[in-house]
């Protein structure tokens, strides 16, 4: 079974506070690193697919980073805000197959 | 409206009956995938397939069966060797195998056994 760990599992910060969160994978027949933004209720949606080592991606306050040599990835989050407030997932992509970590969840307090 | 349909999104059964949770997506996807998460864990592959006619079990596939013989449908079948059936289901399709494009998901079925 693939291991991709993520750290820290819960995050509680307040509104205005950046932080970021650690994906960790085997960096053996590496293909992609997806990363998925799951809200309650709601399906998971994607935010990032990167593939290339030293790729670094960005959507509006979300960046993330890639490193495939050392296997990780980090994600930050500038200036949270309650609606950033989910579960973020990670997911290598290798040998025909997405495994998901176990996921960061992150509450944002106003 | 393009997307991936799951249904029901409950569902209850009795403890040894078969149960099928269906599958659809018209976004024209070649790969499916089924995982199941279960309270604090993440999602956990079940099954996935990357063309019709063809699938592979994932990490935890003791217990399912699933078929593919359409492309837009990949039902999940959890079956009474299931020890522990009772979990939320979530079934997601990718656009192919070689390309790096993001998967997109289901809401999800809630599945009880009592």
């Amino acid at each position: 079974i693939l291991n991709v760990e993520q750290s820290p599992q819960s995050l509680h910060v307040q509104e205005g506070d950046s932080t970021n969160f650690t994906c960790s994978f085997p960096s053996s027949n590496f293909y992609a690193l997806h990363w998925y933004r799951w809200e309650t209720a709601k399906s998971p949606e994607a935010l990032f697919v990167m593939t290339l080592n030293g790729d670094e991606k960005k959507k509006g306050r979300i960046s993330a980073t890639l490193n495939t040599k050392e296997g990780y990835s980090y994600l930050y989050i500038k200036g949270s805000q309650p609606e950033d407030s989910a579960t973020y997932l990670c997911a290598p992509y290798n040998t025909d197959k997405l495994i998901f970590g176990t996921g960061t969840r992150l509450q944002v307090f106003p | 409206d393009g997307g991936i349909t799951q249904s029901p999104k409950y569902l209850f059964r009795k403890e040894g009956q078969n149960v099928t949770l269906s599958c659809e997506q018209n976004l024209n996807h070649d790969a499916m995938y089924w995982y199941r998460q279960d309270p604090g864990q993440g999602l956990r592959l079940i099954y996935y397939s990357q063309i019709v006619n063809d699938f592979q079990k994932g990490d935890i596939a003791e217990g399912y069966s699933v078929s593919r013989e359409k492309k837009e449908s990949f039902p999940l079948t959890v079956t009474s060797a299931q020890k522990n059936p009772t979990a939320f289901y979530l079934c997601a399709s990718s656009i192919d195998r070689l390309t790096a494009i993001e998967a997109f998901f289901g809401q999800g079925t809630r599945l009880t056994v009592v």
